[in-house]
């Protein structure tokens, strides 16, 4: 069935650090792919989203390409900032309009 | 300012009580879901729901049952609560995407915290 995998936690980086993320997934047919925030005390947000093969999301300098090849979604950040600290969920859409979320990584950014 | 609003936000009860965790959304989506969130943070899909009378079971097995008689609203009900109930449970919506084929974004409620004694 669909699944997402994405890398363990927590990551701790220090202020103005490069980030990544790593996600996969498997699918059948070509799913959507999404990474949601969930900041301390918030609920889920979409942070970005990529529909197609070689699609780039990107939204708050955060970037993230659909890679159909390597089945990935590997989030990015060029500089992470103290307020990037919260957990991020890596997520695809399955054929019926299901939802289904990777096991969320934790990032700690200090300063 | 939310448009998906969950009551209660916490909730601390006993074994065997019954209990309804209230969702209602205000932009019209037609389909709704529950995902339950434990400790570790992993989000796992309860229900979900494509339109009014259209419930689904989802990849987790729940005793939880869920109703759909309006749009806007998706209760989700514990007949008999027990303290393996506990969790964070979540309660999301999105609008059917139109063509050319985009992605189902989800809205998210703040979540009921849930705590069984």
């Amino acid at each position: 069935g669909d699944s997402v995998t994405q890398m363990e936690g927590p990551v701790t980086l220090s202020e103005e650090a490069f980030l990544t993320i790593n996600c996969t997934y498997t699918a059948t047919g070509y799913p959507s792919l999404f990474w949601y925030v969930q900041y301390p005390g918030e609920g889920l947000q979409l942070l970005l989203k990529a529909t197609k093969a070689d699609d780039k999301g990107s939204n708050k300098g955060f970037e993230a390409t659909y890679r159909k090849e390597t089945t990935s979604f590997h989030l990015e950040k060029g500089s992470v900032q103290v307020s990037d600290s919260a957990v991020y969920f890596c997520a695809l859409e399955t054929s019926y309009d299901k939802v289904i979320f990777g096991p969320g990584t934790s990032l700690s950014v200090i300063p | 300012e939310a448009d998906i609003y969950q009551t209660p936000r916490y909730l601390v009860i006993g074994t065997g009580k019954k209990i309804t965790l209230e969702c209602s959304q205000t932009m019209g989506h037609d389909k709704m879901y529950w995902y339950q969130q434990d400790p570790g943070m992993e989000l796992h899909l309860i229900h979900y729901s494509y339109g009014v009378n259209s419930t689904e079971k989802g990849d987790l097995s729940s005793e939880s049952t869920v109703s759909r008689i309006r749009t806007e609203h998706f209760p989700l009900t514990l007949e008999s609560a027990r303290p393996s109930h506990t969790s964070q449970y979540l309660c999301a919506s999105s609008a059917s995407p139109g063509p050319p084929a985009g992605a189902n974004v989800l809205t998210f409620g703040a979540g009921s915290r849930l705590t069984v004694l």
